[in-house]
């Protein structure tokens, strides 16, 4: 089976940096995805990592080191509207499921303070 | 981007009734589609896979006679609370994946159901 691990809860102000961690402990992996969902909305996709090192997009860029099992978002130029819970995935290997599904972790709620 | 439709975003409904929750695909065609339910401040649980033409996979722990789903088309999945109690009341949302390249997921809007 699948099993992620996240901090709980990130509070950050305007303007900074904030990493948010997944460790995950799977039987199979296929990539690292991230995703971000305000309250009371749908997750959005925000990133997906399947070989080692940093994937860039804008102010938010996403890690991964396999060999740590391990990843992380990197929110940047924090802004108040990046108030969210954001959860990393990674999908089942072939063979557990008909459509190879994907397990989130418990999901960071990341606030950004004025 | 790929988008997915569903509806209702919110029910409220009287307990021991069913509730019928659509997802549809719009631009492009989902043989599988997945439907998760979320309680406040928690994580997305994945409660089956819908696929097209076939019977659904449930998780463990998930009434299939409870939560009916039916895939009849390539972009329409339904998914049917039946007999729904207050227990039931919570975050419904569907996904599918694009067929192309990545891992990427599209989420309907979600229903918030409340069974009184």
């Amino acid at each position: 089976g699948q099993s992620l691990e996240q901090p709980s809860e990130v509070t950050a102000v305007e303007g900074a940096i904030v990493q948010i961690n997944c460790t995950y402990q799977t039987s199979g992996f296929y990539g690292l995805s991230w995703y971000q969902q305000h309250d009371g909305g749908a997750p959005t996709f925000l990133s997906y990592n399947a070989l080692d090192g940093l994937e860039e997009t804008g102010r938010f860029s996403s890690f991964l080191s396999r060999s740590d099992s391990y990843g992380y978002l990197l929110l940047q130029e924090l802004q108040m509207k990046d108030s969210a819970s954001y959860f990393c995935a990674v999908r089942d290997p072939p063979g557990d499921n008909y459509g190879q599904n994907f397990v989130f972790g418990p999901g960071t709620r990341l606030s950004v303070l004025p | 981007g790929a988008v997915v439709s569903q509806h209702p975003s919110w029910v409220i409904c009287k307990s021991g009734t069913s509730v019928k929750i659509e997802c549809r695909s719009l631009d492009f065609q989902a043989t599988t589609m997945f439907w998760y339910r979320q309680f406040p401040k928690q994580s997305l649980m994945l409660m089956a896979t819908s696929n097209e033409g076939s019977k659904a996979t449930y998780e463990q722990g998930v009434e299939k006679d409870k939560f009916l789903i039916n895939h009849a088309s390539l972009t329409l999945s339904t998914l049917t609370v039946t007999s729904a109690h207050p227990e039931d009341s919570s975050f419904y949302i569907c996904s599918a994946r694009d067929m192309g390249p990545g891992e990427k997921l599209f989420f309907g809007s979600g229903t918030q159901l409340s069974v009184l």
